[in-house]
C-alpha cells in the first residue's frame, strides 16, 4: 500500500522569500507519480506540479521546483518569491500506474505567506 | 471547455436522511473518482467508476454508500441514513480516455456535507 506523510502542519514565510514543503511516501511499485496540491480557502485542488518517478531531472513550473530523492523516498516543493496568494493548504500526493490509479494524499501543510 | 462541476456545492442534512451528491465530468471524460476530505485531513479514494461500471470502490464505507456513473448525466454518490460522521468535503475529479502514461484527474470545487 502507499503512504504518503507530511510532517510539518504549518509554516509561514515572509513575502518575497522561499520556503520548502516537505514530504516523504513509500511504495513498493517502479512506476509512480508524485504530485503536490494546492487548496486554498476556495477549498478547490489545484495541481501546482507533477514528478514522474522514472525521471531523474526535477520538475519546474515557473516559481515552484521539486527535490525528488527516489532512494530517500522524498519529494519536497521549494517555492520561490512567496507571493500572498500562495496562502493555502498544500497536499502531496502519489499515484501508482496502472490499476485504477487513485490518488493517495499526505495530511497536507497549511502555509501562510506575511505581507 | 468547463471544468468539473458539482452540485450542490453546499447541503445540510438531519441525521437519518438522505444525500445525493452530483458530479458532472469534464466534457469527454468518461472516468471519475470520488474523494472524501474529512476536516484537517487529506482527500481520502472513496470510488472510481467508468460510464456504467464501478472500477475500484475499495475506499467506500461497505454500507450506506453508493455510488454510480450512468450512460447519460452525472455520476452520483448516495449516502443513506446520514450520521454527523458523514460531515465532510465531497470531490470529485474526471480524467479523459487514457493519453498519458496514466489517468491525470481534474477536481471539481467540492461539495461540502454538514450532518446536523
Amino acid at each position: 500500500a502507499q503512504t504518503v506523510t507530511q510532517s510539518q502542519p504549518e509554516m509561514s514565510v515572509q513575502e518575497a522569500e522561499t520556503v520548502t514543503l516537505s514530504c516523504t511516501y513509500d511504495t513498493s511499485e517502479s512506476n509512480y507519480y508524485l504530485f503536490w496540491y494546492k487548496q486554498p480557502p476556495s477549498r478547490q485542488m489545484i495541481l501546482v506540479i507533477r514528478q514522474e518517478a522514472y525521471k531523474q531531472q526535477n520538475a519546474t513550473e515557473n516559481r515552484f521546483s521539486v527535490n525528488f530523492q527516489k532512494a530517500a523516498k522524498s519529494f519536497s516543493l521549494k517555492i520561490s518569491d512567496s507571493q500572498l496568494g500562495d496562502t493555502a493548504m498544500y497536499f502531496c500526493a502519489s499515484l501508482t500506474q496502472g490499476g485504477s490509479e487513485k490518488l493517495v494524499f499526505g495530511k497536507g501543510m497549511k502555509l501562510t505567506v506575511n505581507p | 471547455n468547463a471544468g468539473v462541476m458539482q452540485n450542490p456545492r453546499h447541503l445540510v442534512r438531519r441525521r437519518g436522511q438522505e444525500a445525493r451528491l452530483r458530479c458532472s465530468p469534464m466534457k469527454g471524460h468518461s472516468h471519475v473518482y470520488w474523494y472524501r476530505q474529512l476536516p484537517e485531513e487529506g482527500l481520502k479514494f472513496m470510488v472510481y467508476l467508468q460510464k456504467e461500471n464501478i472500477i475500484d470502490e475499495s475506499g467506500m464505507p461497505k454500507e450506506r454508500f453508493s455510488a454510480e456513473f450512468p450512460k447519460e448525466g452525472p455520476s452520483i454518490l448516495r449516502i443513506q441514513q446520514v450520521v454527523r460522521g458523514d460531515s465532510a468535503a465531497y470531490f470529485c475529479a474526471s480524467s479523459p480516455p487514457r493519453d498519458r502514461p496514466y489517468n491525470e484527474q481534474f477536481f471539481g470545487p467540492g461539495t461540502r456535507l454538514t450532518v446536523l
